[in-house]
């Protein structure tokens, strides 16, 4: 089974732009959640969705969204770029079956590196 | 708020030694506990997951216990090897059906 797959892994951009990274979790499993890491905050829970539903959101500005489409592939969106959001983005995906609290393994992709200018 | 603690935040060892990553986290209320390994620069590789009824999970030379009540985690690492340097997370997943990382141990296994 091919693993968690993310698309671009590196992205040059600068500030005032916008950006969309996307994720193509492991076949069958419908659960995605994005996560950003810097040197400074370490890893933080972004947002997470299940069956096209964002389930939870993490403590970042409304310039941060995401969405997940019927074949459970995510994107996620960051406009209005700013040099603190130069980070590496990961996102995750689990294989829970219900609409409830995943006990599951979470399975990370590489991530795609973000440099704003 | 759940917070998760990792120290020592670096260790170096001798090839051989036995590695012991330490873990703690401020609520006890969680559903599982996973610790992971992450390469400078790539993503982050699963390597074992404890569910909160467990106290311990074992692959090959990785041996991770759990001790909810004082919100404990220790990861092993029997006989280490130089391909096992790298930094260590753990990770705890309680409400909100997110992971709440620690800050991570960055080893060093020296031939």
């Amino acid at each position: 089974k091919a693993g968690v797959t993310q698309t671009p892994r590196y992205l040059i951009k600068t500030r005032g732009q916008q950006v969309t990274l996307s994720c193509s979790p492991i076949s069958g499993h419908r659960s995605v959640s994005w996560y950003q890491q810097t040197p400074g905050q370490g890893l933080q829970f972004l947002f997470e969705y299940f069956s096209e539903t964002q389930r939870n959101k993490g403590n970042f500005p409304g310039r941060f969204s995401g969405r997940q489409f019927s074949n459970s592939r995510s994107e996620m969106n960051v406009s209005t770029l700013e040099l603190g959001d130069s980070a590496l983005y990961l996102c995750a995906s689990s294989s829970q079956m219900t609409s409830g609290i995943s006990t599951d393994t979470q399975y990370f992709g590489p991530g795609t590196r973000l440099t704003v200018l | 708020k759940q917070e998760v603690t990792q120290i020592p935040a670096a260790l170096s060892v001798p090839e051989g030694e036995n590695l012991v990553l330490n873990c703690s986290f401020t609520d006890s209320a969680i559903y599982n506990l996973q610790w992971f390994r992450q390469d400078p620069g790539k993503g982050l590789t699963s390597l074992l997951l404890i569910q909160s009824s467990q106290r311990e999970q074992t692959s090959g030379r990785l041996n991770a216990s759990l001790d909810k009540s004082s919100g404990r985690s220790t990861l092993y690492i029997a006989a280490s090897q130089p391909g096992d340097s790298a930094t260590y997370l753990c990770a705890v997943k309680a409400a909100g059906n997110k992971l709440t990382f620690g800050g991570g141990t960055r080893v060093l296994v020296k031939p």
